[in-house]
């Protein structure tokens, strides 16, 4: 049961240029998150998803584009990454009715020179 | 527009103390999630508060949940360096988390 999957762990991009980051998670949850920390910052929301074919905004979308084709994926992307995009990208899930809560990936560091 | 907000932002504390940190959030909200970070890792779940006088003890730590006052509060009992991170306070609204801005612990001896 590997959780919540995140790849790749570490990626450097030039101004301007685009990528994906992937998330994958085994548990069936409904539910999947990608939050951005700052350093020395709490976490931003930037969308999420109840569920295949439904996405939503979070707290800081704008520079990021999101799909959800299955329960078990839902990939971030940049399109024209920019220096404010610097940040450790986590990507969580849950399944909304469990007490125990959300899961969540270790993160892609990424940084925009 | 919810905002949560922990303070202090950072304490240093000599082991052996005790201290409390404290989470404040702005909308109804009925779960209340707490985390633990250590440097460049992901997080930890420490604690899921699921109602208004709710208290969940762990070790040296003890977290409840006021949700008339929106507030929670996790304290620490008597420090040890191993407690050294950064806590995060969580409340779930609408099926997402919206985090605080985080408490950066430092014990020393």
């Amino acid at each position: 049961n590997a959780g919540v999957t995140q790849t790749p762990k570490f990626r450097i991009l030039k101004i301007g240029q685009s990528m994906t980051l992937q998330c994958t998670q085994d548990m069936n949850h409904n539910y999947m998150y990608w939050y951005r920390q700052d350093p020395g910052m709490g976490l931003k929301l930037i969308y999420y998803s109840v569920g295949a074919g439904i996405t939503d905004k979070g707290e800081v979308p704008n520079g990021y584009n999101v799909s959800r084709s299955t329960t078990e994926d839902f990939p971030l992307r940049l399109e024209l990454a920019a220096p404010s995009q610097t940040s450790v990208y986590f990507c969580a899930s849950s399944y909304l009715g469990q007490a125990w809560g959300y899961t969540f990936g270790s993160g892609t560091r990424l940084t925009v020179v | 527009e919810l905002k949560v907000e922990q303070n202090p932002l950072f304490l240093s504390m000599q082991e052996g103390k005790n201290y409390t940190i404290y989470c404040n959030y702005s909308t109804t909200s009925d779960r209340l999630y707490w985390y633990r970070q250590d440097p460049g890792k992901s997080l930890e779940s420490l604690f899921v508060l699921l109602s208004n006088g709710a208290v969940k003890q762990e070790g040296r730590l003890m977290a409840s949940l006021d949700t008339k006052a929106r507030l929670s509060t996790l304290h620490i009992t008597a420090a040890v360096h191993d407690l050294s991170a950064t806590y995060f306070c969580a409340v779930e609204v609408t099926d997402k988390l919206i985090f605080g801005t985080g408490t950066r612990l430092q014990v020393f001896p």
